[in-house]
């Protein structure tokens, strides 16, 4: 299957800072990229739509100024969270489309992010 | 609200036997689904996938079943391995959108 890479896998940081996560195709052209978000023991819920060349579509109950996405070519997104807070902690997890398989997402391996 | 829901958080089968996931949903303008297999720390593994306007679909020993009445969809795995032991997400998209299930624990007991 296509491959899609996260990095860091694993970040710590004070609370009040800002991360930046990276999710790119490697081996495809993703028009599209998906960043979820998953808590322990929880699904997968969708945080935002990420349209190389415009701006993000966020889903309900997402703040767009704390979690801000960037989607500037077709093989990168980026995610940064933005004066992280404890209860940001979380399991982001990005996911790319290709253009030939519409329904079809490959996910990246995810980060865990721990705000202290 | 939940629109995906796995109502059994967790399932137990031994070696060889068949493994049977379940998956209801509520939103009917869903028209297609797919099953995830995760493990812990990682990114979902897509498994397999159907149309709604297919009842059965089937790729080795993965088959999933879907009952549109009856918003409801099931993969089978058969025969079930140890290495099937894993979470298993359904899935299903409307506008191109992906919507996950809660997950079911699947342990194949050796």
């Amino acid at each position: 299957g296509a491959v899609v890479s996260q990095h860091p896998s694993r970040v710590i940081c004070k609370s009040g800072t800002s991360v930046k996560i990276e999710c790119r195709s490697l081996d495809f052209q993703a028009t599209t990229m998906f960043w979820y978000r998953q808590f322990p023991k929880q699904s997968l819920m969708l945080m935002a739509t990420s349209n190389e060349g415009s701006k993000a579509t966020y889903e309900q109950g997402v703040e767009k100024d704390k979690f801000l996405i960037n989607h500037a070519s077709l093989t990168l997104s980026t995610l940064t969270v933005t004066s992280a807070h404890p209860e940001d902690s979380s399991f982001y997890i990005c996911s790319a489309r290709p253009p030939t398989a519409r329904e079809t997402q490959y996910f990246g391996p995810g980060t865990r992010l721990l705000v202290l | 609200d939940q629109q995906v829901k796995q109502n059994s958080p967790s399932l137990s089968v031994q070696e060889g036997r068949i493994s049977i996931l379940n998956c209801d949903y509520t939103n009917s303008m869903f028209d297609y689904f797919l099953w995830y297999k995760k493990y812990p720390a990682e990114g979902p593994t897509f498994l397999i996938s159907i149309s709604s306007i297919k009842d059965k679909n089937e790729d080795g020993r993965f088959t999933v079943f879907l009952n549109k009445s009856a918003k409801h969809l099931s993969l089978h795995i058969v025969p079930s391995q140890p290495g099937d032991s894993a979470v298993y997400f359904c899935a299903a998209i409307s506008s191109e959108k992906l919507t996950f299930g809660t997950g079911t624990r699947l342990t194949i007991i050796p």
